[in-house]
């Protein structure tokens, strides 16, 4: 079936990076974009931006702007998103979600990412 | 980019129906045909409950359905039922080639 299934849960300190990886399968990976959005726990949704899996373009939220690289390996259909310069504002679920309509339609998610920064 | 106004709760019976508001302004919900909904029960991931405003993907249940005026977009949920209870998100396209959120509304059935 169709899915995006993320990588684990990642305990960083301030100031480091991580990279989440998102791995779709049962559809063809370079037709939908990929978009990231991620959750502070007991807060909203919080959109950080876009990547086309055929082009490699991408367009990020100027909040995230010179923090966040969003890039694939179509030859395994996956997705990573790289977050610099960790605080401790940054915990939080991180999901990969494709769109469905070509613009901001968000049909299916991955599981999930836990990232929690803490010194 | 200004989050999505929602209201923080809502409420409703078995049955009945409730809506839920989401505003904006005119560079996203009031320019663009392009606002979704989701549906989020605790501790899972979001779920697509209407696209290009009005439009249910397949599987979602008839009930939904979502409607706008000018810089307010509805979501109206019919026959409520004990499994409608969770958080709902509206989201829209805006004139700078994003998207952004709602702050969300908590659903409860009582």
């Amino acid at each position: 079936q169709v899915q995006l299934v993320q990588s684990g849960a990642e305990v960083k300190k301030p100031g480091a990076s991580v990279k989440v990886s998102c791995k779709a399968s049962g559809y063809t990976f370079t037709s939908y974009d990929i978009n990231w959005v991620r959750q502070a726990t007991g807060q909203g949704l919080e959109w950080m931006g876009w990547m086309n899996p055929n082009s490699g373009n991408t367009g990020y939220a100027q909040k995230f702007q010179g923090r966040v690289t969003m890039t694939r390996n179509t030859s395994i259909s996956t997705a990573y998103m790289e977050l610099s310069s960790l605080r401790s504002e940054d915990t939080a679920v991180y999901y990969c979600a494709r769109v469905y309509n070509a613009i901001d339609a968000f049909d299916i998610w991955g599981q999930g990412t836990m990232v929690t920064v803490s010194s | 980019q200004s989050a999505l106004t929602q209201p923080a709760s809502v409420s409703g019976s078995p049955g009945q129906s409730i809506t839920i508001s989401c505003t904006g302004t005119s560079s996203d919900v009031g320019g663009y045909n392009y606002v979704s909904w989701y549906q989020q029960h605790p501790g899972k991931a979001p779920k697509l409950m209407i696209y290009d405003v009005s439009n249910r993907p397949s599987g979602v249940s008839n009930r939904f359905s979502g409607s706008k005026s000018g810089n307010t977009a509805s979501l109206t949920i019919s026959g409520l039922q004990a499994e409608d209870e969770a958080d709902y998100y509206c989201s829209s396209y805006t004139s700078s080639s994003i998207v952004v959120f709602g702050g969300g509304t908590k659903l409860t059935v009582l």
